[in-house]
C-alpha cells in the first residue's frame, strides 16, 4: 500500500519500556525517522536511521530496523511523563527524493 | 538560529474570508513544505517547493487554495474563500539540499498557525 502505518496509542506507565512500532512502504527507502510532537508545537527529529542499519542507540532511544519486513520500531527505555507525545515514522522514498512519507502518529501516554 | 517562523499561530475567521498563512524558513534551507494536520487525517503534505519553484502540489486540495514563495526567505498559503472543513492546524518546514547531508532529508518544522474557520 501507499501508507506508513503505525498504531494510533501507546499508553505506559512511568518507568516502563515504551515500543512504538511502524511499517514503511518503499524497499528504496535511503533515510527512516522519527519524529516528537508535544502539545501545541510542530513536529521535531527524535533521531533516525540509515537504511543500511539494523539498529541505532541514542541514550534512551534505540530504533531497530527489518528491511525485510519494511519494519521500524522504536524503544524508549525508562519512560518519563514528559516523554508524553504523538511519534510520528517518516520515510524518504527512493523515486521521490526531497520528501519525507509520514505516518498517523503514535499517540504516547506515560502514567506516574 | 531563529528556527521556521510561521505568523499568525492562530488565526479564527468566519466562512468565505480569505486567510493568508505565512512562513519564513531557515536561512539557507532550499526546499520548503506546506503541511495540514487534523484528527481525521492525519498530516498531509499540500505543497512543497525547491528553490523557489513549486515541485508538488498534488496534496492541496482544490482551487481555493494557493501558494506562493516569491523569495527564499518568504512563503505563504492563501484560502480563499475559507471552510469551516479547513480549520487545522498548518505547518511549514524547511530543510536544506543536498544528499550529501548527513541526516538525508530531515525536515526542520515551524511551530504552526492553528485555524479556525466558523
Amino acid at each position: 500500500g501507499e501508507d506508513v502505518e503505525q498504531s494510533l496509542f501507546l499508553s505506559v506507565r512511568e518507568g516502563d519500556s515504551s515500543v512504538i512500532n511502524c511499517t514503511y512502504t518503499d524497499s528504496s527507502s535511503t533515510y527512516l525517522y522519527w519524529y516528537k510532537q508535544e502539545p501545541g508545537a510542530g513536529l521535531q527529529l527524535l533521531t533516525y536511521i540509515f537504511s543500511n542499519m539494523d539498529m541505532k542507540q541514542d541514550q534512551r532511544l534505540t530504533v531497530l530496523l527489518n528491511k525485510k519486513d519494511k519494519h521500524l520500531s522504536l524503544r524508549i527505555a525508562d519512560t518519563q511523563t514528559g516523554d508524553s507525545a504523538i511519534y510520528f515514522c517518516a520515510e524518504s522514498r527512493g523515486s521521490t527524493l526531497g520528501r519525507l512519507y509520514f505516518g498517523r502518529g503514535t499517540q504516547l501516554t506515560v502514567w506516574p | 538560529d531563529a528556527g521556521v517562523i510561521q505568523s499568525p499561530r492562530h488565526e479564527v475567521t468566519e466562512m468565505g474570508q480569505e486567510v493568508t498563512l505565512r512562513c519564513k524558513p531557515i536561512s539557507g534551507h532550499n526546499s520548503l513544505f506546506w503541511y495540514r494536520q487534523t484528527m481525521m487525517r492525519g498530516l498531509e503534505l499540500l505543497i512543497y517547493f525547491n528553490n523557489n519553484v513549486p515541485i508538488d502540489d498534488s496534496g492541496m486540495p482544490e482551487d481555493r487554495f494557493s501558494a506562493k514563495m516569491p523569495n527564499a526567505s518568504f512563503s505563504t498559503l492563501k484560502i480563499q474563500p475559507s471552510e469551516p472543513r479547513d480549520s487545522a492546524v498548518y505547518f511549514c518546514a524547511s530543510r536544506p539540499d543536498g544528499q550529501g547531508y548527513s541526516r538525508g532529508y530531515e525536515q526542520y518544522f515551524g511551530p504552526g498557525t492553528r485555524l479556525t474557520v466558523t
